[in-house]
């Protein structure tokens, strides 16, 4: 069974700076999908980024990007210029392919909290 | 746009009601999810379906039950409430696509007493 693991409970950094969230999986299949979901005190579950396993270029979305290194079974969040509205917690999720014949279910870390100073 | 739609907000229980969760999507996704969040873990997954008609079971889906007899609608269903279910719930939807995202509710907190 694929596991999820983040091993930072929590985090701080400053605001307009750059922090680094990690993440690391284990599974056995080489194609898959991998996630970084916020969630914000008001606990809805928000889309930040995905990784297709089968690309090699690290997915960006504004100031959020993503290093992937498949063979290290790695998936780091990369969040910059940091803004007082990114404190929430992180969770890092991976799926299998369903073209694969994988799950539909997502298998989630156990998240990191950010806070950002002012 | 509504997306996915989790009523009630808060409940409390007693030990031994039951109740239902409800759970409405309006994007015509075919695949919906229910999740139980424990405090300082992730999601879990407790039932899910591929359409209508269809379900099946997560990681954890002893002392729960869902139906889906239409796209839209996916309740979930609690009989015999213990305090071991005291937890955040979610409810899901993805399109099915390979990429497959799952659009989440803004959960429900249940607390059994």
């Amino acid at each position: 069974a694929q596991t999820v693991t983040q091993s930072q409970p929590e985090m701080s950094v400053q605001e307009a700076e750059t922090v680094t969230l990690s993440c690391t999986y284990d599974t056995s299949e080489s194609d898959y999908y991998l996630f970084w979901y916020k969630q914000p005190p008001s606990r809805q579950m928000i889309l930040v980024i995905r990784q297709e396993a089968y690309k090699q270029q690290n997915a960006t979305e504004n100031r959020f990007s993503v290093n992937f290194q498949k063979a290290a079974k790695s998936f780091s969040l990369k969040i910059s210029d940091s803004q007082l509205g990114d404190a929430a917690m992180y969770f890092c999720a991976y799926r299998s392919s369903l073209s694969q014949g994988g799950s539909e279910k997502l298998v989630f870390g156990k998240g990191t909290k950010l806070t950002v100073n002012p | 746009n509504a997306g996915v739609t989790q009523t009630p907000k808060f409940r409390i229980l007693k030990i031994g009601q039951s109740m239902t969760l409800q759970c409405t999507q309006d994007m015509n996704h075919n695949y919906m999810y229910w999740y139980r969040q424990d405090p300082g873990m992730g999601l879990k997954l407790i039932y899910y379906s591929v359409g209508a008609g269809i379900t099946d079971k997560g990681e954890v889906p002893n002392g729960y039950n869902v139906s889906r007899s239409t796209t839209e609608d996916f309740p979930l269903r609690l009989e015999l409430a213990a305090p071991s279910q005291t937890s955040v719930y979610f409810c899901a939807s993805s399109d099915g696509t390979a990429a497959n995202i799952q659009y989440f509710g803004a959960g429900t907190r249940l607390s059994v007493l």
